[in-house]
């Protein structure tokens, strides 16, 4: 079973600062990877699929990179509204079985 | 665009079977893949299982023994059992779509379900 790991576990930065959470696979994953934000008593929402595709709709700041077995997220430039728990996700090749990381938490200063 | 909602009992009784069902609208359910992912207080989240709409099923192997995953495309739902459950089935359950077999597109806004007597 590939299992995800993820850090920082707490990220807490100001509006504007930066942002890299990083994702790290077990073993190699090629690019099967997605990245989704649930914001506080909300549902997942999906941001990025195969490692840095854009879902539908996620603003510019939100980009992926990596492939293999490092994976990051990159929120380019923060906003207040992105405060939110960060979770990876990636399938297995076979048999297809669906994994997420532990999830890394964004707070705003 | 396509909306998912998830219905059922919120409180079950432990070694009883947890019924949810899944309602599709703004699309059709004879396209994607579906899938449940439920996610306890606090924590992170844990795939359950999925089903295509035309029925292959497949399950997360530690829950494999307990979970039925089923389509009624006549209704536009899938639903959920899970039997014998126990306080640590206790979880915000969660349907969504699978695309491409891959990623988890939309979502319900998810339903807690508690198991206590």
């Amino acid at each position: 079973e590939i299992v995800l790991t993820q850090s920082p576990a707490t990220l807490s930065l100001s509006p504007g600062e930066r942002a890299t959470l990083s994702c790290r696979a077990s073993q190699s994953i090629s690019s099967y990877l997605a990245w989704y934000q649930q914001k506080p008593g909300q549902a997942p929402r999906l941001l990025i699929y195969d490692a840095s595709t854009r879902a539908t709709g996620i603003p510019a700041r939100f980009s992926g990179s990596g492939s293999g077995t490092d994976f990051t997220l990159t929120i380019s430039s923060l906003e207040p509204e992105d405060l939110a728990v960060y979770y990876c996700q990636q399938r297995s090749n076979w048999p297809p079985i669906f994994t997420f990381g532990p999830g890394t938490k964004v707070d705003i200063k | 665009q396509v909306q998912l909602q998830e219905s059922g009992p919120g409180l079950v009784k432990p070694s009883e079977t947890l019924s949810l069902t899944c309602t599709v609208s703004g699309g059709s359910i004879n396209s994607y893949y579906w899938s449940w992912i439920r996610q306890p207080p606090g924590k992170g989240l844990e795939w359950i299982g999925y089903i295509s709409y035309s029925g292959n099923t497949n399950y997360n192997p530690s829950l494999k023994s307990r979970v039925t995953i089923s389509v009624d495309t006549s209704k536009n739902q899938f639903s959920l059992r899970l039997s014998s459950v126990t306080a640590a089935d206790t979880a915000v359950y969660y349907c969504a779509s699978l695309y491409g077999a891959n990623w988890f597109t939309y979502w319900g806004q998810g339903t807690l379900v508690t198991v206590s007597s």
